[in-house]
């Protein structure tokens, strides 16, 4: 069975420092691009980070460039997010996700599946 | 960036009704447009991948459509199981963005 399993989260103040993991089991992690999307209590979905497959490209959004650092360890089925100077709106849960890819005569897609069970972090003094 | 907007926000529908959610882009995506569900407490699932493939396991009552920057996803007829939040999600771009959701509640 193809799994994701997150963890690392918990409570920290304004500016502390985190560092989520993210284990996958059941397919070959260094196939994959590995993705990093979080929700905070109540709202929508945001993107956050993206790394392909050997770690030498990586993409953030705007909102985390400079704060966050997502890396992998395929040897150990592990991918990470390290989360510095944190602020409140960095509150959500944060999930992992398998990146998945098609391409037909015409076109190319991506999508994300599955996803972890996530895991919350709470910025707050 | 690209932006993302699904309308309507929520809705109310009856077991059994036809059911459109309608997502936006502020530039062209092509077809890089995927649509997820999520219930409460779960992490979303995929439905759709490239504007109109259904998933693996995804019941064929839902479909979707649509291309360039106006994409549709349709519920042919709800069942209880599909009250859940929709997103859409462009990955059209290097940074991915999602829609802000829509909520399909029991009328």
């Amino acid at each position: 069975e193809v799994q994701l399993v997150e963890s690392g989260g918990g409570l920290v103040q304004p500016g502390g420092s985190l560092r989520l993991s993210c284990v996958a089991s059941g397919f070959t992690l260094n196939a994959n691009w590995m993705h990093w999307v979080r929700q905070a209590p109540g709202k929508g979905l945001m993107w956050v980070s993206r790394i392909n497959t050997d770690g030498s490209i990586t993409t953030y959004a705007d909102s985390v460039k400079g704060r966050f650092t997502i890396s992998r360890d395929n040897a150990k089925n592990t991918v990470y997010l390290q989360m510095n100077s944190l602020k409140d709106e960095d509150t959500a849960v944060y999930y992992c996700a398998r990146d998945r890819n098609f391409c037909s005569s015409v076109s190319c897609g991506r999508w994300v599946d599955p996803w972890g069970q996530g895991t919350l972090v709470t910025v707050s003094s | 960036d690209i932006q993302m907007t699904q309308s309507p926000s929520s809705l109310s529908a009856s077991v059994g009704d036809r059911v459109t959610i309608t997502c936006r882009a502020s530039q062209t995506v092509s077809t890089n447009l995927n649509w997820y569900q999520q219930k409460p407490g779960k992490a979303p699932k995929i439905l759709i991948y490239t504007a109109s493939s259904l998933a693996t396991g995804v019941p064929s009552r839902f479909s979707g459509s649509g291309s360039g920057t106006d994409f549709t996803l349709t519920i042919s007829s709800l069942q209880p199981e599909d009250f859940a939040t929709y997103y859409c999600q462009q990955s059209y771009s290097s940074r991915w963005a999602f829609g802000q959701g829509t909520k399909v509640e029991i009328k």
